[in-house]
């Protein structure tokens, strides 16, 4: 199974400002197609995950543009910048590039 | 719009059988390239991906559990169902269904399951 290691386990962060989170993965993701199906998800408090960016740095429909992904092979990191209230919560790193599909344990997210 | 709804038993004790139903709309399992998604979570811990079915009836497991899970569709009806046998506690976790359009894209509030005797 592909491991999905993401660091840090949390942050806080001010309003306004800009956090990084990082996602490697134990093989590299890129499918035999060519694509590497990397994606981060943001589970709110009390709610379903949410997908956010798909395919590294694709952002799925409605997601602002704050939110972005890069990256390749095994590493790849997620950038909130002018963080908001409402981005409070855990984000999880996704692949599916192989099966299993596989999870990083999540980062936790806070406002200071 | 695409919707997910899961339903499920709520509780049911160890060595039972666990059927999940996923209702959908805003999108058909008929669709070329289409495909829906079952991943748990339990209670304050992270996600674990179970199973797929896609538009063609092939179906992907997850081989910790494969001996256990049965995956299915009725596309006339826009469902999908996950059924796991010999339940324990270990099963308890809130229970999703997922569209998958190269990847799970949109989520179904989930349903909670409790195993417990």
């Amino acid at each position: 199974d592909v491991v999905m290691t993401q660091t840090p386990v949390s942050l806080s962060v001010s309003l306004g400002g800009q956090v990084s989170i990082s996602c490697r993965s134990s093989q590299s993701l890129v499918h035999n197609n060519g694509n590497t199906y990397l994606s981060w998800y943001l589970q709110k408090p009390g709610q379903s995950p949410q997908l956010l960016i798909y395919k590294v740095s694709n952002r799925f429909s409605g997601i602002s543009d704050r939110f972005s992904g890069s990256g390749s092979g095994t590493d790849f990191t997620l950038k909130i910048s002018r963080v908001e209230p409402d981005d409070l919560g855990v984000y999880y790193c996704g692949q599916g590039t192989q099966y299993p599909l596989t999870f990083g344990s999540g980062t936790k997210l806070e406002i200071k | 719009q695409v919707t997910l709804k899961e339903s499920g038993p709520g509780i049911l004790q160890p060595s039972q059988t666990l059927s999940l139903t996923c209702t959908f709309s805003g999108f058909s399992l008929s669709t070329y390239g289409m495909g829906v998604g079952w991943i748990r979570q339990p209670s304050g811990k992270g996600l674990e991906w179970l199973a797929n079915i896609w538009w063609d009836d092939d179906k992907y497991y997850n081989p910790s559990l494969k001996n256990r899970l049965t995956i299915s569709k009725d596309t006339s009806n826009n469902q999908a169902f996950l059924k796991i046998t010999n339940v324990d506690t270990a099963d308890t976790a809130t229970y999703y269904c997922a569209r998958i359009d190269l990847v799970p894209d949109y989520w179904g509030q989930g349903v909670m399951v409790t195993v417990s005797s």
